[in-house]
């Protein structure tokens, strides 16, 4: 079946615009993740869903920052009043079960954002 | 922050070569995963060691694991071009966690 998809690839934004970013995980896929990549280093996590519900939003860097998955399945995140440090590439991962890291999650290939 | 942090950095080869990625971390785990990144790519799910588990192949895969100096090892064996690429590892912070966190990660370019 289809990947865990991101839309859009890329979104280019003036400081201070509010941005939506969209994740459609794998089907029937139980736990949804968001990462913050910057360039050169490794994922760091933002928030973690279990279905509908938000579990772990303690990687969020501030109260700008804001995601939700309403019907369990594709999920939003979004940015109000952006910062040029925002900029960065924004993951979504799934994996089929919830609350283990046992599961490997599979990644969408981000959305790249730049804030001007 | 970041627990897993690998080293090199950065790693060229020719192909046909082995290729060794260290990773080393702080706190105790369950497991310990490595994902390949290519560039303006998702990462992609490599292997995945359980902190009772020595060693672990894949294919052209070796990881092993040493929960005593907290360390893993990737090797890829008769490495190809295509190898070419980011090589992170992840762990997470013990039973019934479910957060990864993940390490700067090695930069492997196979050279044809």
């Amino acid at each position: 079946g289809a990947g865990v998809s991101q839309s859009p690839r890329y979104k280019v934004a003036k400081r201070g615009q509010d941005v939506a970013l969209r994740c459609d995980p794998i089907s029937g896929h139980v736990s949804l993740f968001w990462y913050q990549q910057a360039l050169g280093q490794g994922p760091e996590f933002l928030t973690y869903f279990q279905n509908e519900a938000q579990l772990d939003k303690s990687g969020l860097p501030s109260d700008r920052f804001f995601a939700e998955r309403p019907e369990g399945s594709v999920s939003t995140l979004k940015i109000q009043r952006t910062q040029q440090e925002d900029s960065a590439v924004y993951l979504c991962a799934s994996s089929h079960a919830g609350g283990v890291s046992s599961q490997p999650q599979h990644f969408g290939d981000g959305t790249r954002l730049s804030i001007l | 922050s970041q627990q897993g942090e690998e080293d090199p950095q950065a790693l060229s080869i020719q192909e046909g070569e082995n290729a060794t990625m260290n990773c080393s971390y702080k706190t105790s785990i369950n497991n310990l995963q490595w994902y390949r990144q290519n560039s303006g790519r998702g990462l992609v799910h490599l292997i995945l060691i359980r902190s009772n588990e020595r060693e672990k192949h894949s294919g052209r895969l070796r990881v092993t694991l040493d929960t005593s100096k907290k360390s893993s090892s990737l090797l890829i064996t008769a490495s190809r071009a295509a190898d070419t690429a980011s090589y992170f590892c992840a762990t997470d912070s013990g039973a019934g966690s479910y957060q990864l966190t993940f390490g700067k990660g090695t930069k492997l370019s196979v050279i044809p």
